[in-house]
């Protein structure tokens, strides 16, 4: 597969169960990011990770939790979520994290909880 | 803190028409980055264009134009001969120059729903 990959692409989770999203660049990027797209609001940024390090965490509640094993793969660990939290969740690459460089998105996942 | 406002919420256009995309922004930088991005029904969302602040220039990609009005902060997409493909949500993003973590991230409006109709 080429670009950005997210699995799975639909879940639905109860509240206290334990869930994790999965998001795969074949870009060869150096940065990748996490949003939450909800209706009627804008991109929120989650998280940035630039050559697997965070670099950048907007507030985000505890009960998301990111992973970056190596500058392929970018994990989104879920526990105990509110149903607020429903949303599409995208991922995102780019070449590195700052400068005028696009980002490619993930298809994303759509997260439902119960 | 930037803010990036997208005011028309929905649009529609017909078919070989042309229109254009609002979007209005807020910062104290001189230089910066501004995006368009396409993200059409169930698919993923992708680079429409893209300009710098300190380019003059407006900038072109096929039928895709901007209008940079950087006094005025606005940046708003022309779409000539819009064709069915074009139907989609359609966010505007800022991105600061700056070094550091607040460079890292895009700063999207709450995007324009544009249908192009046959």
């Amino acid at each position: 597969e080429t670009g950005v990959t997210q699995t799975p692409r639909h879940l639905v989770m109860g509240m206290t169960n334990k869930k994790s999203l999965k998001c795969e660049q074949h870009l060869g990027h150096n940065a990748m990011y996490w949003y939450k797209q909800s209706a009627k609001k804008p991109l929120e940024l989650m998280f940035v990770y630039s050559l697997e390090e965070r670099v950048e965490n907007n507030s985000v509640p505890s009960r998301f939790s990111p992973e970056c094993p190596n500058s392929s793969h970018l994990f989104l660990h879920l526990h105990t979520l509110q149903p607020e939290d429903s949303a599409l969740y995208l991922c995102a690459s780019s070449q590195v994290a700052g400068g005028p460089y696009e980002q490619y998105f993930g298809p994303g996942t759509r997260l439902t909880v119960t | 803190a930037q803010t990036v406002t997208q005011s028309q919420p929905e649009m529609s256009v017909q078919e070989a028409e042309t229109v254009t995309l609002s979007c209005t922004y807020d910062t104290s930088e001189n230089n910066y980055y501004l995006f368009w991005y396409k993200q059409p029904p169930s698919r993923q969302m992708i680079l429409v264009i893209r300009q710098e602040a300190y380019k003059q220039q407006n900038a072109t990609e096929n039928r895709f134009s901007v209008n940079f009005q950087k006094a005025a902060k606005s940046f708003s997409l022309k779409i000539s001969d819009s064709q069915l493909g074009d139907t989609a949500m359609y966010f505007c993003a800022f991105k600061s120059r700056l070094s550091g973590a607040g460079s890292y991230q895009l700063t999207f409006g709450k995007g324009t729903k544009l249908s192009v109709i046959p």
